[in-house]
């Protein structure tokens, strides 16, 4: 079955750790999104990626940082610099746009 | 000049009614206008999208109807049914640009 895993589906984590959430795709396309979402204000893009080996900040790319050193993977780092990281976030794939964003079903994370 | 505007924030529809979700743009430029269906705990999946060369698509129950003129466009789900109750989001993007914009969502509950 063709799709995007997210893992872990939920994560806690103490105040001032870095935390990784991991994004793996097997539907071969070359775009990769991190969106974070919180109630009443929709999807916001942290960052995205159209090839291996490059990728650029969205609307929200401060505390956080990616990679992407393989076509199917493109983890997550929230470090402790983000401010209020506690979020659903999810990771998505598409071929180059215009065409369906394929998201995953999300982590939820919890920073006490 | 990047936002999409969604309204309403929640709607509540009883069963076999119409449900009616619009959105508003500013940015001329966009030319692709997907929206997405999030049921609790999952991600978002694409629902229907529409370019502005048409002023309405319909697929199944779900139509969406675009007006160029006023930079707007709006989702309509006949025969709403209690399996619809979700939240929805429109989104935007631009020829050239490898992101998506998206609203800030409307949650909908219909009703048995």
């Amino acid at each position: 079955d063709g799709g995007i895993t997210q893992s872990p589906k939920y994560l806690f984590r103490k105040e001032g750790q870095n935390v990784t959430l991991s994004c793996e795709q097997n539907l071969n396309h070359d775009a990769m999104y991190w969106y974070r979402q919180d109630p009443g204000q929709g999807l916001r893009l942290i960052y995205y990626s159209q090839i291996v080996n490059d990728f650029q900040k969205g609307d929200i790319a401060e505390g956080y940082s990616v990679s992407r050193e393989k076509k199917e993977s493109f983890p997550l780092t929230v470090t402790s610099a983000q401010k209020n990281p506690t979020a659903f976030y999810l990771c998505a794939s598409s071929p180059l746009l215009p065409s369906p964003l394929h998201f995953g079903n999300g982590t939820r994370l919890t920073v006490t | 000049q990047q936002q999409v505007k969604q309204s309403p924030q929640s709607l509540i529809v009883q069963k076999g009614g119409i449900s009616i979700i619009n959105c508003a743009y500013e940015n001329t430029a966009f030319d692709y206008f997907p929206w997405y269906q999030q049921f609790p705990g999952k991600g978002p999946a694409l629902l229907i999208a529409i370019r502005p060369d048409v002023s309405e698509k319909k697929e199944g129950r779900f139509t969406i109807s675009f007006n160029k003129s006023a930079k707007q466009f709006s989702l309509h789900i006949m025969d709403s049914q209690p399996g619809d109750s979700a939240t929805y989001f429109c989104a935007a993007s631009r020829e050239g640009a490898q992101k998506l914009v998206f609203g800030q969502g409307t949650r909908l509950t219909i009703n048995p």
